[in-house]
């Protein structure tokens, strides 16, 4: 079955540690993207990236980093510098970038930090 | 500076009416807007688009009405399902900023709630 997967569905942490969030696809898509939802805001770009060893920032990438050394995944790691950090965080995968490509979403993180 | 903008945090219908959600945008560079739907505990599926040359797309009971002068979008459900019950996100992706990548820019979402 092809999709998205995100692990874990919920993860606590102290404050000042940093925490990795996994995404895998099996989709064989080129293009990965983290969002962040906070309660009454829409989906807020973190990073993207369009193929391997490649990504760019979003709107929101502060206290963030990424990594894309396989097709398949794209984790994003959450460090001490983000001032905000509890969030429910969503991957995304698509054929190529740009709007007519749909993008498809895992089921997202719960992240909370105390 | 929310660009794109879904007032209604809340909507409720009865089974079979139809049902309307609307969202705002403000930037003139945005060409292609789409609708998100996301049950809980769920990422959200793609819906339905529209392109900035038309005015109207349907896909069965899912129809988008872009109005581009007045910057406005709407989705009608008809007829409305308890099935449909979820949280509906526009986006809206364009030349905005001068990026060519095609980012999209989320509303807030609105609660669309169907009673049987």
């Amino acid at each position: 079955d092809g999709g998205i997967t995100q692990s874990p569905k919920y993860l606590f942490r102290k404050e000042g540690q940093n925490v990795t969030l996994s995404c895998e696809q099996n989709l064989n898509h080129d293009a990965m993207y983290w969002y962040r939802q906070d309660p009454g805001q829409g989906l807020r770009l973190i990073y993207y990236s369009q193929i391997v060893n490649d990504f760019q920032k979003g709107d929101i990438a502060e206290g963030y980093s990424v990594s894309r050394e396989k097709k398949e995944s794209f984790p994003l790691t959450v460090t001490s510098a983000q001032k905000n950090p509890t969030a429910f965080y969503l991957c995304a995968s698509s054929i190529g970038t740009g709007p007519l490509y749909e993008q498809y979403f895992g089921p997202g993180t719960r992240l909370t930090v105390t | 500076d929310q660009q794109v903008k879904q007032n209604s945090p809340s909507l409720s219908v009865q089974e079979g009416r139809i049902s309307i959600l609307n969202c705002d945008y403000t930037n003139s560079m945005f060409d292609y807007f789409l609708w998100y739907k996301k049950y809980p505990a769920e990422g959200p599926t793609f819906l339905i688009s529209i392109s900035s040359i038309k005015d109207k797309n349907e896909d069965g009971r899912f129809t988008v009405f872009l109005n581009k002068s007045a910057k406005h979008l709407s989705l009608h459900i008809v007829p409305s399902q308890p099935g449909d019950s979820a949280v509906y996100f526009c986006a809206a992706s364009g030349r905005a900023g001068g990026t060519s990548y095609g980012k999209l820019t989320f509303g807030q979402g609105t609660i669309l709630t169907v009673h049987p």
